[in-house]
């Protein structure tokens, strides 16, 4: 069965400092990964994906995430938070045999002036 | 834009009432899922459409159904409301042309409060 890991709830960070954000999943089949954003009052946006192709994933906004199979972890990270940044991150695994979307319990990012 | 959209944006409504929500995923999506965010529950799956076949089910209340049109817009109907049921309710779409396990696109999703 598919699971995933949102190691931290809330993550505080100032402004122009680097962002992390854990994501550890479980798939027993290969798994495709993706990041959300979500802003206060708005629908997910994708920041990036991840599908077999390059273990190193650039998405939008300067985010990017590695996929460590042999940690089976998806981390999210950004060199240089910025103000707009603030918001809640969601980490989604979908199984390709079934195609379910299984969401994390989503990490909100405060970005500190 | 993601090219989901989701009708109305806002509802209020009283417990005991009815409301459908209404979602027109991107063109060529044929997968339509409903999810439903509250502040005590986070994102929960509820149930995804196929080209018009009922697909999968996740948490969804017996006093809530949902249909997939030909047209592939889908709704989402709540009835016998409860205060609980005071969340924000989101359509995602995927599926190209048949290709599925690609991202989701979300709609701006549809706020209900039950007073």
């Amino acid at each position: 069965a598919q699971s995933v890991t949102q190691l931290d709830s809330h993550v505080s960070v100032s402004e122009g400092t680097p962002v992390l954000l854990r994501c550890n999943y479980s798939s027993s089949y290969s798994p495709s990964l993706f990041w959300y954003v979500q802003h206060p009052n708005k629908g997910l946006q994708l920041l990036l994906k991840y599908t077999s192709a390059a273990t190193l994933v650039k998405g939008i906004n300067g985010f990017e995430a590695e996929f460590k199979k042999s940690e089976t972890s998806f981390h999210l990270t950004k060199p240089s938070a910025h103000m707009s940044d603030a918001a809640e991150y969601f980490c989604v695994v979908s199984d390709r045999s079934t195609y379910k979307y299984i969401f994390g319990t989503g990490t909100r990012l405060k970005v500190l002036a | 834009d993601s090219g989901v959209t989701q009708t109305p944006k806002h509802l209020i409504t009283a417990t005991g009432q009815r409301v459908t929500l209404r979602c027109s995923p991107r063109s060529g999506d044929l997968s339509v899922y409903w999810y439903q965010q509250s502040l005590d529950q986070g994102l929960q799956f509820l149930i995804q459409y196929y080209n018009g076949e009922e697909r999968a089910k996740g948490n969804i209340l017996e006093r809530f159904s949902a249909q997939q049109f030909p047209d592939l817009h889908s709704e989402l109907n709540l009835s016998s409301l409860e205060l609980g049921d005071s969340a924000l309710y989101f359509c995602a779409s995927s599926g190209e042309r048949g290709r599925e396990g690609g991202e989701l696109f979300f709609g701006e999703g549809s706020r209900l409060t039950v007073l």
